[in-house]
C-alpha cells in the first residue's frame, strides 16, 4: 500500500519570497505522484505530475517539483509567491491500481503582502 | 462545458435521516470516485466506479451506497445519516483508467448531520 505525509500543515510566507511545500511518500511500486490546487469552497486542480519520464516536472503558475526516489520525496516549489496562490495544497500518491490514489492532508499556504 | 456538477452544495440532515447526492459529469468519463474531505485528513475515497453499471469500495464505504446506471451520473447515497458523517463530499471523474490522468473535480458537497 501506499501513502504520502505532508511534513507542514501550514506555510506561511511573504509575496515575491520562494515556496517549498514538502511531500514525503511510501510505495511498494514505481509511484505516480501527483500535486493538486484547492482555492477556497472549490474543487481541487492539478498543478502537475510525476509518472516516470523527467523527475524534475514543471506545471502550471510556475510551480515545479522534484521526484527525488533516494530521499521518497516529492517536493513543491516556487519561485517567487503570488497572494493568488494562496490555497491548500495536496499531495497524491498512486501506486499499482491508478484507483487506490492516497491523499496527504493538505497544506494551508498562506501568503502575506 | 459544465465539467463535474454536484448537487445539492448544501445540505442539513438530522440523525437517520437518508439522503442522495448527485455527480454529473459531461466529459464522456469512464472513472468516477465519491471522495470525503475532513479537516487534516485530506481526501479519502468512499466508492468508485470504473465503468457505467459497475460499482467498488474505496478506503471508507461503510455507510454509503453508490449507483451508477448511466454513464454520465454517478449518485452516493446515505440511508442512515449519522453525524460522523458530516464532512464535504467531492465527485471525480477521469478518462484514462491506465495512465493516472488528471482527476477532474466537482465543487463539492458539505453535508451536516445533526
Amino acid at each position: 500500500a501506499q501513502s504520502v505525509t505532508q511534513l507542514d500543515s501550514h506555510v506561511s510566507v511573504s509575496e515575491g519570497t520562494p515556496v517549498l511545500l514538502r511531500c514525503n511518500y511510501s510505495s511498494s511500486y514505481s509511484p505516480s505522484l501527483f500535486w493538486y490546487v484547492q482555492h477556497p469552497n472549490k474543487g481541487l486542480q492539478l498543478l502537475l505530475k510525476y509518472t516516470s519520464a523527467a523527475t524534475l516536472v514543471k506545471g502550471i503558475n510556475g510551480f515545479e517539483a522534484e521526484f527525488k526516489k533516494s530521499e521518497t520525496s516529492f517536493h513543491l516549489t516556487k519561485p517567487s509567491a503570488h497572494m493568488s496562490d494562496a490555497a491548500e495544497y495536496f499531495c497524491v500518491v498512486s501506486g499499482f491500481s491508478n484507483n487506490d490514489m492516497r491523499f496527504g492532508a493538505g497544506t494551508r499556504l498562506t501568503v502575506k503582502p | 462545458n459544465a465539467g463535474v456538477t454536484q448537487t445539492p452544495k448544501f445540505r442539513v440532515l438530522k440523525t437517520g435521516q437518508s439522503m442522495t447526492l448527485l455527480c454529473a459529469q459531461d466529459m464522456n468519463h469512464e472513472y468516477m470516485y465519491w471522495y470525503r474531505q475532513d479537516p487534516g485528513m485530506g481526501l479519502r475515497l468512499i466508492h468508485y466506479s470504473v465503468g457505467e453499471g459497475t460499482t467498488a469500495k474505496g478506503e471508507v464505504p461503510d455507510g454509503y451506497n453508490v449507483s451508477r446506471l448511466k454513464k454520465q451520473n454517478f449518485l452516493l447515497g446515505l440511508e442512515s445519516a449519522a453525524p460522523s458523517q458530516t464532512s464535504v463530499y467531492f465527485c471525480a471523474s477521469r478518462y484514462l483508467p491506465v495512465d493516472p490522468g488528471e482527476l477532474f473535480f466537482g465543487e463539492g458537497s458539505r453535508l451536516t448531520v445533526l
